[in-house]
């Protein structure tokens, strides 16, 4: 089983659609947690950290569940511009050493 | 403006080839890392190092190697490249901590034939 796991897409919405993604992870310990957002041919960036309580930035919100070790990334009123692949992080341990990613969730977003 | 850099954004090497990928930050971040991403595999770590002269294998370590002799620079050698080593070759950098965001490299495209 894969230390974080994310359905690969893709996702094909319209213009203003709301879409979620979801991660699982397997080990119990893992500490933090990031959603990342990695454009064609680019290098990933980090979209937004994840809390335990849920955290919400413009247009998008993220949720972790511990006790299902699961997390969730949802677009509001997608737009053309949200198109990329959207990675799932999780960090072991508190000096950030162990970083896993997850193989990416693909959204093509449609006019 | 934080900034990760790789030496090479393409590269074409024989297989049997020693190959070198360098990466430099200047953020004085402890922890660096290599990946490589293959389509519908992610991002799989190859080594990290949370300090000068200190590394730890990652996830895919065999025919990889790396240096790190000063806290900016942290570089992978391919020992005798291989044509299952074409990848792209990303660096990341992170302070430790309890939220380390990792920046990365813009990628190394590297193509062993």
């Amino acid at each position: 089983r894969k230390e974080v796991e994310q359905d690969p897409g893709p996702f094909n919405v319209p213009e203003g659609a709301t879409v979620a993604f979801n991660c699982t992870y397997s080990n119990s310990a893992s500490q933090s947690f990031f959603w990342y957002r990695q454009d064609c041919r680019k290098e990933p960036k980090l979209l937004m950290s994840v809390y335990s309580s849920g955290n919400e930035d413009g247009r998008f919100t993220a949720q972790l569940n511990r006790a299902s070790q699961y997390i969730s990334l949802l677009i509001r009123d997608s737009k053309l511009s949200d198109s990329a692949t959207y990675l799932c992080v999780v960090n072991l341990g508190t000096g950030g050493f162990k970083t896993i990613f997850g193989a990416g969730t693909r959204l093509f977003v449609k006019a | 403006d934080v900034k990760v850099t790789q030496s090479s954004r393409y590269l074409v090497k024989r297989t049997g080839e020693k190959v070198f990928l360098e990466c430099v930050q200047d953020m004085d971040h402890e922890n660096m890392f290599w990946y490589r991403q293959d389509p519908g595999l992610g991002l799989r770590l190859i080594y990290f190092s949370y300090d000068v002269k200190m590394k730890e294998k990652g996830d895919i370590p065999e025919g990889y190697s790396v240096s790190r002799e000063k806290k900016e620079r942290f570089s992978l050698i391919l020992e005798s490249a291989s044509t299952n080593q074409t990848s792209m070759y990303l660096c990341a950098s992170s302070r430790r901590g309890q939220k380390p965001e990792a920046f990365f490299g813009q990628g190394t495209r590297l193509t062993v034939v």
